[in-house]
């Protein structure tokens, strides 16, 4: 079954540098969701798209910004990169609806040097 | 106010054990879900189980029951018979207003750790 594709896997920028994440949801899926996950941290929710507006926005510093195409799949562009911004990236898919469980990418892991 | 509380940074169990990971929930919506899941040191987040605010049975799938105390604002999260491949981080999540685009809060996670 296909599942939530994120790219790419890892990622080494260095600070100032911008770096755009993709995310490919499950098909069908209307709702995809963006966390950030320090080191020894829980996921943090950044922010979520539904059938392509925006849904929800978390702690999504000003320097990032996302969008959801028309394909459905999302980027996360990220500028002015910190060292502090060195995370692991989950994008997470599902469809809206009760009973319905999250399911996540492999993330994406960058590191700024 | 922590929306998740998981109690227990680290947990040790040996083979074929069964062992408990504690979750404590703090809501005021009628309609919610909560959800384990699970990060090995590769990184991903596999998602577990689920249990719905109105259920009212709970939850099991495989090895893996959930222990929902409502009253208690708990969802336990049984491993039985622990296998090897269990080490991981564990994550307690829940989402408020569960039929709708609402995100997941978690929990800090509990690291389990099996021994032969």
């Amino acid at each position: 079954a296909a599942g939530v594709i994120q790219s790419p896997r890892h990622l080494i920028k260095e600070k100032r540098e911008t770096a755009t994440l993709k995310c490919y949801p499950i098909p069908r899926h209307d709702t995809v969701y963006w966390y950030q996950q320090g080191p020894g941290q829980d996921p943090q929710f950044l922010i979520s798209f539904y059938e392509k507006m925006q849904s929800d926005k978390g702690s999504i510093p000003d320097r990032f910004s996302a969008q959801q195409f028309s394909d459905y799949h999302s980027e996360l562009n990220m500028s002015s990169l910190e060292l502090g911004d060195s995370a692991l990236y989950f994008c997470a898919s599902r469809v809206v609806g009760p009973n319905t469980e999250a399911f996540f990418g492999q993330g994406t892991r960058l590191t700024v040097v | 106010a922590q929306k998740i509380t998981q109690t227990q940074p680290g947990m040790f169990v040996q083979e074929k054990e069964a062992v408990t990971l504690d979750c404590t929930y703090d809501t005021s919506d009628q309609s919610y879900g909560l959800f384990w899941y699970k990060q090995p040191s590769s990184g991903e987040m596999i998602f577990l189980i689920y249990q719905g605010s109105y259920d009212e049975q709970n939850a099991t799938e495989g090895r893996y029951s959930l222990n929902f105390q409502k009253a208690r604002k708990s969802a336990n999260l049984v491993i039985s018979a622990s296998q090897l491949g269990d080490s991981a981080m564990y994550f307690c999540a829940m989402r408020e207003a569960d039929s709708g685009y609402s995100t997941l809060t978690f929990g800090k996670g509990t690291m389990l750790l099996v021994s032969p």
